[in-house]
């Protein structure tokens, strides 16, 4: 069974821009989690989806947004980037929304912004 | 952000020792999850516990679920090369929801 994919792996943009990533979950799950992390402020929660709406979301300003389609896949998106957003941009698929459930995290994109 | 303390921060040892590794919380968590991140790449889940007093094995780790909820420790017995790593405790909430909390991440470096 294949794991979690995310595209690109890597990318670069600057600063005013605007970025989308894309997650594709596990197949069969239908949660997708997003987060971010940086060596200041190590993993933290951005959003999560499951039936293609958001039923959870963290601290991170409004530039910070995302969906889910019919077919779980999830895409993530930052607009006006700041440098302080360059961060691995990770995303996890569960089988369904709820406490108590194991998350499989893919590889994550690495966003530098410039 | 919200993070879990977790200790030590990083260790370094010799191939064959073991090693512990804890967090803990102020918060009472419904899941502990337990994940080793290599360079580059996603953390990877190594153990799950879903009750607490909980212990469980995945070959030489062993992690358990603390019995007050709020904390849980990770074991590695006889280390070798290829178990360094950042390792992450991660903590769930109760509800409907999948938001984890991480712990600030371990560093193990094992020296042949």
């Amino acid at each position: 069974k294949a794991g979690v994919t995310q595209t690109p792996r890597y990318l670069i943009k600057t600063r005013g821009q605007q970025v989308t990533l894309s997650c594709s979950p596990i197949s069969g799950h239908r949660s997708v989690s997003w987060y971010q992390q940086t060596p200041g402020q190590g993993l933290q929660f951005l959003f999560e989806y499951f039936s293609e709406t958001q039923r959870n979301k963290g601290n991170f300003p409004g530039r910070f947004s995302g969906r889910q389609f019919s077919n779980s896949r999830s895409e993530m998106n930052v607009s006006t980037l700041e440098l302080g957003d360059s961060a691995l941009y990770l995303c996890a698929s569960s089988l369904r929304q709820g406490s108590g459930l194991e998350q499989y995290f893919g590889p994550g994109t690495r966003l530098t912004v410039t | 952000g919200q993070q879990l303390n977790q200790s030590p921060q990083s260790m370094f040892i010799q191939e064959g020792e073991d090693v512990s590794m804890n967090c803990t919380s102020s918060s009472i968590f419904n899941t502990w999850l337990w994940y080793k991140q290599e360079p580059g790449e996603g953390p990877v889940l190594l153990i799950a516990l879903y009750k607490a007093g909980e212990l469980t094995s995945n070959g030489r780790l062993t992690a358990q679920f603390g019995i007050t909820r709020k904390d849980s420790f990770l074991n590695i017995s006889a280390s070798i090369p290829s178990d360094v790593g950042i390792y992450f405790c991660a903590g769930q909430l109760t509800g409907a929801t999948n938001k984890l909390i991480f712990g600030t991440g371990t560093l193990l470096a094992v020296q042949p």
